[in-house]
């Protein structure tokens, strides 16, 4: 079945020591999104890629970045994650054509990253 | 701006009852209506969504919601619940006029009780 893997399903780092979070679909999907979800809170977008185009939130901190490598990957690196970083990271996909925004959003089942 | 107010944090009901989920939205242009379930531990799963034409949508598990568009809501309903509908719910809202950024409500937890 096309889905959207997350790895791995549960982080721990250290305070300060880098992570990265990984993503892949087989929905073909030309858009990746990172969000962040504390404690059964609305989903926070951090940014997206538009195919290669990347869109960061105004409020997403530097400490956060992503790479897209291909169609099918996406990263999340937290360079020097903080206490107030443990979440739920959720990547999502979607199929943006000719413009209309109107196609639903693909999850993945998220990582959940604990900061020691 | 976009924004997208779910006025209950929780929604409790019985099972076999009819079910309520309330979503009012504020958007520049027509708006596009999206509903996720969200299950412990687990990522946002896809419901339903409102694009154009009918104001009643029918979508996944039963599940339908209503569009008024002088009221700005999309309230999410089921005729009957069961105990395995209990989840948390969000609506979100992605304005047509462009851009892929989609704004999710602060989420409804419903329990259903046998």
């Amino acid at each position: 079945d096309a889905m959207v893997i997350q790895n791995p399903r549960y982080q721990v780092t250290q305070f300060g020591k880098p992570v990265t979070l990984s993503c892949s679909q087989t929905l073909n999907h030309n858009v990746m999104y990172w969000y962040q979800q504390k404690s059964s809170q609305a989903p926070k977008l951090l940014f997206h890629y538009y195919d290669k185009d990347f869109n960061n939130e105004a409020d997403t901190p530097d400490n956060f970045q992503s790479r897209r490598p291909n169609t099918s990957f996406c990263f999340l690196d937290i360079r020097s994650p903080g206490l107030g970083d443990a979440a739920m990271y959720l990547c999502a996909t979607s199929n943006i054509l000719g413009g209309g925004a109107y196609n639903e959003q693909f999850f993945g089942p998220g990582t959940r990253l604990t900061v020691l | 701006a976009q924004s997208v107010a779910q006025p209950e944090d929780q929604v409790n009901v019985a099972e076999g009852n009819p079910l309520t989920v309330k979503c009012t939205y504020s958007v520049s242009g027509n708006p596009y209506l999206f509903w996720y379930v969200q299950y412990p531990n687990r990522g946002l799963q896809f419901l339903l969504k409102y694009i154009t034409g009918d104001n009643l949508v029918k979508g996944s598990y039963g599940f339908e919601a209503e569009f008024n568009k002088s009221q700005t809501s999309f309230h999410l309903k089921k005729p009957s619940a069961l105990v395995s509908d209990s989840a948390l719910y969000f609506c979100a809202v992605r304005a047509n006029t462009g851009g892929f950024k989609t704004i999710f409500g602060a989420g409804t937890r419903l329990f259903v009780k046998a």
